[in-house]
């Protein structure tokens, strides 16, 4: 089956800074890379997604690029700020279903 | 509506106790899924359900049993649970399954003491 794999586990990063976090996935039939973002206690909320036929989508912040021969993807955010405090999880639709890497927590530090 | 909704939000029952976790959506979705998510962990699928019928179960234990009385409604039955299946479980659904739209309800906390 699909296994994601995620980096950093922890990311703290000075208010007004970039943050970047990458996964990597096994099953190069995956064709569908989502991001979601948790708050502590809440559901995981989509942020960004990307489809295997492009390599990178923007959403204000928010980017997202995808390497599809190296089998892996990346968020970006930049100007952080103290709200994008949260755990980030990728995702991969391996077999068709959505397998979830282990998650990053970031910190945006004041 | 574009929601998911769950209820209850949470959950305290006993190892002998039988009760029920709830979940709908009214978008026409195909597809949903019941996850299980422990504390600092990603969420981990439990069953699926398309077009009403159980499509996959991950080596669920039986003491979950899932059921899909109609498009719109998902129950997990929980019974003889153990302490450590208290977790966040959350209910999903897409359009269909596979596709892409996930959308997540807010889970209900439930703790087994």
């Amino acid at each position: 089956g699909e296994n994601v794999e995620q980096h950093p586990s922890t990311l703290s990063v000075q208010e007004g800074d970039s943050a970047v976090i990458k996964c990597t996935y096994s099953d190069s039939a995956s064709n569908y890379f989502p991001w979601y973002k948790q708050e502590l206690g809440k559901r995981p909320q989509l942020i960004i997604d990307i489809r295997s036929n492009v390599g990178e989508k923007k959403d204000q912040r928010i980017a997202v690029t995808l390497n599809k021969t190296a089998k892996h993807f990346s968020l970006h955010i930049t100007e952080t700020q103290p709200e994008d405090s949260a755990v980030y999880f990728c995702a991969a639709n391996g077999n068709e279903k959505l397998t979830f890497g282990t998650g990053t927590r970031l910190t945006i530090i004041p | 509506d574009t929601e998911v909704t769950q209820t209850p939000k949470h959950l305290v029952m006993g190892m002998t106790n039988k009760k029920s976790l709830k979940c709908e959506q009214h978008m026409g979705h195909r597809a949903m899924y019941w996850y299980k998510q422990k504390a600092k962990k990603p969420p981990e699928l439990m069953f699926v359900y398309s077009y009403e019928k159980l499509s996959i179960n991950e080596s669920v234990p039986s003491r979950f049993s899932p059921e899909c009385p109609n498009s719109s409604l998902l129950n997990l039955h929980l019974h003889a649970l153990q302490p450590e299946d208290s977790a966040l479980y959350l209910c999903a659904s897409s359009p269909l399954f596979g596709d892409i739209g996930y959308t997540f309800g807010s889970g209900t906390r439930l703790t087994v003491v």
